[in-house]
């Protein structure tokens, strides 16, 4: 069965740094989104992505995010100067237009 | 907005006993409604959905109905194993023609199933 790929499955950084998380989606699938979850809440939309550009977003993604589709399998979440609040799990997932979504298994992103 | 309530937990029982576990909504039209679970330490798989009203997901003996009068779509499980003790999360895309629309998420509710 397709899965969508994120990679790393653990990201520590220091605050103030750029991290880059990166996701391969399905490969026939058209939309794109990153979703967040920080310990022990809600899963909350970040932002989704379609015909090389952002559909929506929520009030989140800030300017300190950015999302890219750098190429023709790579999706990836930019946090320009990341804070400690930005810790949480980061996860990718893709639809092909219909119902279904696909999750990746997640970014643990620590900032320290 | 769209919005999913969900019951608080963390709800505790009994191995075989039998599992419910409530969700409403608040969406314009007819939205698409979905349960997730997430085991300890992985990602979020979708466990079953609805896409119509009285729709009927089910799933590894897991169902849920789509209620469009009563905004619910409860999970229900007739006899629950330790192996289903996770978080459940019951989510919403709304209706949006071309599609791409985003999930919006209950809070969770987390299961544990003794022996």
């Amino acid at each position: 069965e397709p899965e969508v790929t994120q990679t790393p499955s653990h990201q520590v950084t220091q605050m103030g740094q750029e991290v880059i998380l990166r996701c391969v989606p399905i490969s026939n699938h058209l939309y794109f989104y990153w979703y967040r979850q920080i310990l022990g809440q809600k899963v909350e939309f970040l932002v989704s992505f379609y015909n090389n550009e952002i559909s929506e977003k929520s009030e989140i993604f800030d300017d300190q995010f950015s999302v890219e589709r750098p190429d023709g399998s790579n999706f990836t979440l930019k946090i320009r100067s990341t804070k400690l609040e930005d810790s949480a799990m980061y996860f990718c997932a893709s639809s092909g237009g219909l119902v279904g979504y696909t999750f990746g298994s997640g970014t643990r992103l620590t900032v320290v | 907005g769209d919005s999913v309530t969900q019951m608080e937990g963390p709800v505790t029982l009994s191995e075989e006993a039998f599992l419910t576990i409530n969700c409403t909504y608040t969406a314009t039209g007819y939205p698409s409604l979905f349960w997730y679970v997430q085991y300890p330490g992985e990602g979020l798989q979708l466990l079953l959905k609805a896409t119509k009203a009285d729709d009927k997901g089910s799933n590894k003996g897991f169902e849920a109905t789509y209620r469009k009068e009563t905004t619910s779509f409860h999970l229900e499980k007739g006899s629950v194993q330790v192996s289903d003790s996770a978080v459940y999360f019951c989510a919403l895309r709304g209706e949006k023609a071309g599609g791409g629309n985003k999930l919006t998420f209950g809070t969770g509710t987390q299961l544990k199933v003794e022996l």
